[in-house]
C-alpha cells in the first residue's frame, strides 16, 4: 500500500511564475490536508479538503493560493505569481476519516528565485 | 489558545540514555496529540498518539505521558540510539478533525555514540 505521494519533490520557480504542487492520498483515504514548513519552524495548517470540497482554509493566504481535491486524479496546491517568501517545503497528509491519524508524504520544496 | 508549545528547542543525549521532550496546549478542546518524527529531506512520520482517556501510551521504546489537568504531555525515548537523532513535532487536534493539527515548534534530537 503506497503511502501519500507528493510531486515534484523538488520545485524552482522564478518570482512571478506560477507553482502546482500535486498529492495523491494514500489507497482509502479521502481527506486532504495541506501544511506549509519554513526553515527551521514547525508545520502550519493551510488547508483541508474531501474529495470536490474544501472543508476547512483558515490557514490559507487570502491571496495566490488555492487548492483543490477533484473527484479524479490528485489533490492540487497552487500559488499564483511566487515570491521569495513562499519558498518553503509542503506537505500533504491523508487520512480515512475526520477521526484517524493523518499520514505524511515527503513533501514538496520550493524554492523561488 | 490555538498554540501548542514544545521544549527544549535541542537536546543531546547519550545512547543508552531517555530522552524527554514536553510539550504544553492551551486549547482544553484538543483530545489527540500525536508525536511525528522527520529526518532531515522527509516528511514527518507518525510515531505514536493519545487520546485523554489513558494517561500513558507506550509503543517499544516509546511512551507518552499525559496530563490532563496540566494540560502537557511528553514522549520519553529509552535506550536512545543514533538512528533515533531526528527532529521530534508535537501536535494536538480535536475529535472530528484529527488532521487538522497543531504542531509545536519541534525538538531537534541528537543521540551520541
Amino acid at each position: 500500500n503506497a503511502g501519500v505521494m507528493q510531486n515534484p519533490r523538488h520545485l524552482v520557480r522564478r518570482r512571478g511564475q506560477e507553482a502546482r504542487l500535486r498529492c495523491s492520498p494514500m489507497k482509502g483515504h479521502s481527506h486532504v490536508y495541506w501544511y506549509r514548513q519554513l526553515p527551521e519552524e514547525g508545520l502550519k495548517f493551510m488547508v483541508y479538503l474531501q474529495k470536490e470540497n474544501i472543508i476547512d482554509e483558515s490557514g490559507m493566504p487570502k491571496e495566490r493560493f488555492s487548492a483543490e481535491f477533484p473527484k479524479e486524479g490528485p489533490s492540487i496546491l497552487r500559488i499564483q505569481q511566487v515570491v521569495r517568501g513562499d519558498s518553503a517545503a509542503y506537505f500533504c497528509a491523508s487520512s480515512e476519516d475526520e477521526n484517524t491519524e493523518a499520514f505524511f508524504g515527503q513533501g514538496t520544496r520550493l524554492t523561488v528565485v | 489558545q490555538q498554540q501548542v508549545k514544545q521544549s527544549p528547542q535541542s537536546l543531546i543525549v547519550q545512547k543508552g540514555g531517555i530522552s524527554i521532550i514536553n510539550c504544553a496546549y492551551e486549547n482544553t478542546a484538543f483530545d489527540y496529540f500525536p508525536w511525528y518524527q522527520q529526518f532531515p529531506g522527509k516528511g514527518p512520520a507518525l510515531l505514536i498518539a493519545i487520546r485523554p482517556d489513558v494517561s500513558e501510551k507506550k509503543e517499544g521504546r516509546f511512551t507518552i505521558s499525559f496530563n490532563k489537568s496540566a494540560k502537557q504531555f511528553s514522549l520519553h525515548i529509552m535506550d536512545s540510539q543514533p538512528g533515533d537523532s531526528a527532529t521530534y513535532f508535537c501536535a494536538a487536534s480535536k475529535s472530528g478533525n484529527t488532521g487538522k493539527l497543531i504542531f509545536g515548534q519541534g525538538t531537534t534530537l541528537q543521540v551520541k555514540p
